[in-house]
């Protein structure tokens, strides 16, 4: 089974809109954490935010907020009042605490934003 | 405080050679983690690893790939006697401590082309 699932290959939104990029996971852990990364047409992997299993309240940084909610195994990602250089691949991953600790990536969404 | 840093950022090799890939962590990290990622996928996790140590190589194919994090110098990805398979998008990322919460910081990866 895959442990992250992005059913969303692309997406458009308007620019000053607010978008929702859907992510789910598949975990046997009561501990893990989730994450979601921006890849731009550079290539390079940004950080956006975190959720840890045990957070109560939804994480928020800047514009990015991560709607939680555990019982449905669902970690999306909202990005409010998009701007042009918010186009780019968004990846979720999760954290299990196995001796790797390796991150799991979903495929992507492809975001694009239009003036 | 600068990131982590890959070299090459381009390698282009024929079927046969060897692909040397190196990766600095970030200052004060001690654990190192490679990725791959191949065209329109996300990233699938190769090998953890700590100074002198191999963690999990859970993602590693058996054959013609290694990965080493010696006490002094960058983490090197090696592979061996490459095919046209193995062109792909390679990351690599660092953490302080390996811990479940912690995020992991990417370098801009190094694309390999075999041809």
């Amino acid at each position: 089974a895959q442990k992250i699932t992005q059913t969303q290959p692309g997406m458009f939104v308007q620019e000053k809109e607010a978008v929702t990029l859907d992510c789910t996971y598949d975990t046997s852990d009561q501990s893990y954490g989730l994450f979601w990364y921006k890849q731009p047409s550079s290539g390079e992997m940004i950080f956006l935010i975190y959720q840890g299993s045990y957070d109560e309240q939804n994480a928020t940084e800047g514009r990015y907020s991560l709607n939680f909610q555990k019982a449905r195994k669902s970690a999306n990602l909202v990005i409010s009042a998009s701007q042009l250089g918010d186009s780019a691949m968004y990846f979720c991953a999760m954290r299990e605490p196995r001796p790797g600790n390796q991150f799991y990536f979903g495929t992507g969404t492809s975001l694009t934003v239009i003036p | 405080n600068a990131g982590v840093m890959q070299n090459p950022r381009h390698l282009v090799r024929r079927r046969g050679q060897e692909a040397r890939l190196r990766c600095s962590p970030m200052k004060g990290h001690s654990h190192v983690y490679w990725y791959r990622q191949l065209p329109e996928e996300g990233l699938k996790f190769m090998v953890y690893l700590q100074k002198e140590n191999i963690i999990d190589e859970s993602g590693m194919p058996k054959e013609r790939f290694s990965a080493e994090f010696p006490k002094e110098g960058p983490s090197i990805l090696r592979i061996q006697q490459v095919v046209r398979g193995d062109s792909a998008a390679y990351f690599c990322a660092s953490s302080p401590q390996g811990r479940t919460a912690e995020t992991q910081y990417f370098g801009p990866g190094t694309r390999l082309l075999v041809l």
